[in-house]
C-alpha cells in the first residue's frame, strides 16, 4: 500500500514563530487533505489539496503531486495551534491512509 | 445537520459485551468511512461505505467487527464480545466527491 512519512514527528516552538511541515507519499495519489488533531481529539479539516498551492488565515499548503510532497505553513504560530498534524492521501477513490502526525507545540 | 455526529461520545463496556456506534453523515454525503485511533497509534481504516453497499471492509480487524449502512445515511459498527484491545477512539468520516473526508467527533471505547 501506499506510505505517508511525516516531518518532524515533534515541534516545539515560541508563539509568533513561523514553522513548515512536510508530508511525503509513495504513489500517486487522487486526494491530499491536512487535517488539525485538537487536544480533545476531534479532526479538523485544514485543506483538500491534491496539487497547488491554498491559504487560509496564517494557514497555507502546497502540494508538488508531480514530486509526492505536500507542505503545510503555519505562520506567527498561537498557543491554540498546539495539537496534532496529520497528512492524508487517497488513492483510488476510497480511503485515507494516514502519517503519523507532527505534534506540535506552542508556547507562550 | 452541519457536520459528521457520532453518538455515544463515550462508551464503557465489559469484556465479552456487544457494543453499537452510530454515525450520522453530512446530509448529501454519499460515502462514509470508519477508522480507529488507538491510544498513541495513527489512524486505522476499517470500512468503506458508498450508498448503503461496502465495497471495502478490508480493515476491519476480526469477525467481531461489523457495519451496516441504512437509507444511505446512518451507519452503526458493531463489535461482538469485545475484548480490551478493542479499546480505542472510533471516528467516522463522510465525503462527496471532490471535496475530501470530513469527521465526527469520535466514540471513546473503553473496554474493561
Amino acid at each position: 500500500g501506499i506510505q505517508v512519512e511525516q516531518s518532524p514527528p515533534d515541534l516545539i516552538l515560541q508563539e509568533g514563530a513561523n514553522s513548515t511541515l512536510r508530508c511525503n507519499f509513495s504513489d500517486s495519489v487522487n486526494n491530499l487533505q491536512w487535517f488539525h488533531q485538537n487536544p480533545w481529539g476531534q479532526l479538523i479539516n485544514l485543506f483538500y489539496i491534491p496539487s497547488g498551492t491554498k491559504q487560509n488565515g496564517r494557514l497555507s499548503a502546497t502540494t508538488v503531486a508531480t514530486e509526492r510532497y505536500s507542505l503545510l505553513y503555519i505562520s506567527s504560530s498561537q498557543t491554540t495551534d498546539s495539537g496534532v498534524y496529520f497528512c492524508a492521501v487517497e488513492r483510488g477513490y476510497s480511503t485515507l491512509t494516514f502519517g503519523k502526525g507532527t505534534m506540535l507545540l506552542v508556547s507562550p | 445537520g452541519a457536520g459528521v455526529s457520532q453518538s455515544p461520545s463515550n462508551k464503557v463496556t465489559e469484556k465479552g459485551k456487544d457494543v453499537e456506534l452510530r454515525c450520522d453523515p453530512i446530509s448529501g454525503h454519499t460515502a462514509l468511512y470508519w477508522y480507529r485511533q488507538s491510544l498513541g497509534q495513527g489512524l486505522e481504516f476499517l470500512i468503506y461505505f458508498q450508498g448503503n453497499s461496502a465495497p471495502d471492509k478490508s480493515g476491519l480487524p476480526s469477525d467481531r467487527f461489523s457495519a451496516e449502512r441504512t437509507g444511505g445515511s446512518v451507519s452503526t459498527l458493531t463489535i461482538q464480545r469485545t475484548q480490551q484491545e478493542d479499546s480505542a477512539v472510533y471516528l467516522c468520516a463522510s465525503s462527496s466527491t471532490g471535496i475530501g473526508q470530513f469527521f465526527g467527533p469520535g466514540t471513546r471505547l473503553t473496554v474493561l
